[in-house]
Order: structure tokens, then sequence, then C-alpha cells
């Protein structure tokens, strides 16, 4: 998985609580990015960073925050979990034009 | 909206065969092109990219970019049960941010 880990792979949580989800690389790369994968919507970008404190918004950025202080970690906040967040976080990485390298996700379940 | 659409599948093809997987894209802006192949409960994995109109060998793989008509497609020689996977189609729209918009996938079934 080109030196990314994410941690943790599973969680279950209830509604209302927060979930921070943590992605940690050892490539050095710039750019890293937060997905979700759910069925019959593919990979959708939440929020990317193009370097240390350096962040934007995705495709589906409502209710998910991130944050970037170190080039390796790169971590999603749902300050209030709900239902419709269950799914597979994916971290993904890139430093050449625009080629991604994928985290092996977590599954995180909200009930 | 900037769209990226693959055939969900499944797509079934005999051990042996060639298959074929397509994917077209709305924005003719478009620069880059990937094809990434996703196990069952695993994450996706990069198989080739494409830059330029026509093909690009890799093995058993093929990638075919036509701009003009704004599709592109996978093509895999010999099939294998092992190639049975999804097989996703991303394409970035502008180099600055890196950004790739991913389509749906199609499902690959070799059958032995």
């Amino acid at each position: 998985d080109a030196g990314i880990t994410q941690s943790p792979r599973h969680k279950v949580t209830e509604t209302g609580t927060p979930v921070t989800l943590r992605c940690h690389q050892t490539e050095n790369h710039r750019y890293m990015y937060w997905y979700r994968q759910d069925p019959g919507h593919g990979l959708r970008l939440i929020h990317y960073s193009y370097g240390v404190k350096d962040t934007d918004k995705g495709e589906v950025s409502d209710g998910y925050s991130v944050s970037r202080s170190k080039t390796e970690d790169f971590l999603l906040t749902l300050e209030s979990a709900t239902s419709s967040q269950t799914s597979v976080y994916f971290c993904a990485i890139s430093e050449l034009v625009d080629t991604q390298y994928f985290g092996p996700g977590t599954r995180l379940t909200v009930l | 909206q900037k769209e990226v659409e693959q055939n969900s599948g499944p797509l079934s093809v005999p051990e042996g065969a060639i298959a074929s997987l397509n994917c077209t894209y709305s924005d003719r802006g478009s620069q880059s092109f990937f094809w990434y192949r996703q196990y069952s409960g695993k994450s996706p994995e990069l198989i080739m990219f494409i830059y330029s109109n026509g093909d690009k060998e890799d093995g058993r793989f093929t990638a075919q970019l036509n701009k003009a008509s704004q599709y592109v497609s996978l093509l895999i020689r010999d099939s294998q049960p092992s190639d049975s996977a999804t097989y996703l189609c991303a394409v970035n729209w502008d180099n600055a941010g890196n950004m790739l918009t991913f389509g749906g996938g199609t499902r690959l079934m070799v059958k032995p």
C-alpha cells in the first residue's frame, strides 16, 4: 500500500459522537486525500491537502473536517457522526502529477 | 458537472478471452486518465495511466484513449480468474490539485 497506513481499520460508533480517522504515510508525498466509497456512488473525494496546513474541500465535504500539521499525517474528523456517514474511507497520497496511491481503508459504522 | 461513467456490470468473460472495459467522461478538457483494480474488501490499486490519444500497453493490459469521442477503455488479454475484480476509471480534469473523479466501476468476472 505504498507506505500508507490508516487507523483504525474498523470502527463502530453511535450517532452524535465525534470520530477521527488517521492517515499516515512514509513516502513524504505532498498531496493527501480522503475519499469515501459507497455502493452505487463509487469513490467520492471528501477533502484533500496540498501541503502542511493547506487543505481544501472535495465533492462531499459537508459534515467533515480535516487537518494536516505534519507532512506524514492527515486527519479526518466527523464532528458529530450520522448514519449517512457509514462508509468505507480511503486515504490516498500523490507526489507525481496526478497518480494516487491508496491506503488499506477504514470501515466506519455509525449506529 | 464533470462526470465519469462506467457500466456497472458484471461483465463475464471466459478464461483466456479478452475483457474490454469502457469509460466515458463529460469534459473535453480532461488531461489524464487512470485505471484502478479493486478486489472485494481491498483498496484500489493503480494498473495504468494514459495521457495521449492512442494505445498504451503494459503486459496483458492495454489502455486506449480517444479524446475526440471522450472515452477510455482497458483491454485485458488472456483473462485469468485472478483478474476478477472491480475496475475503476478515473479522470484528472486539470493538473492543479491533482484531483481525480472516479467512475462507479465495472465488475469483471472471469470464469474458468
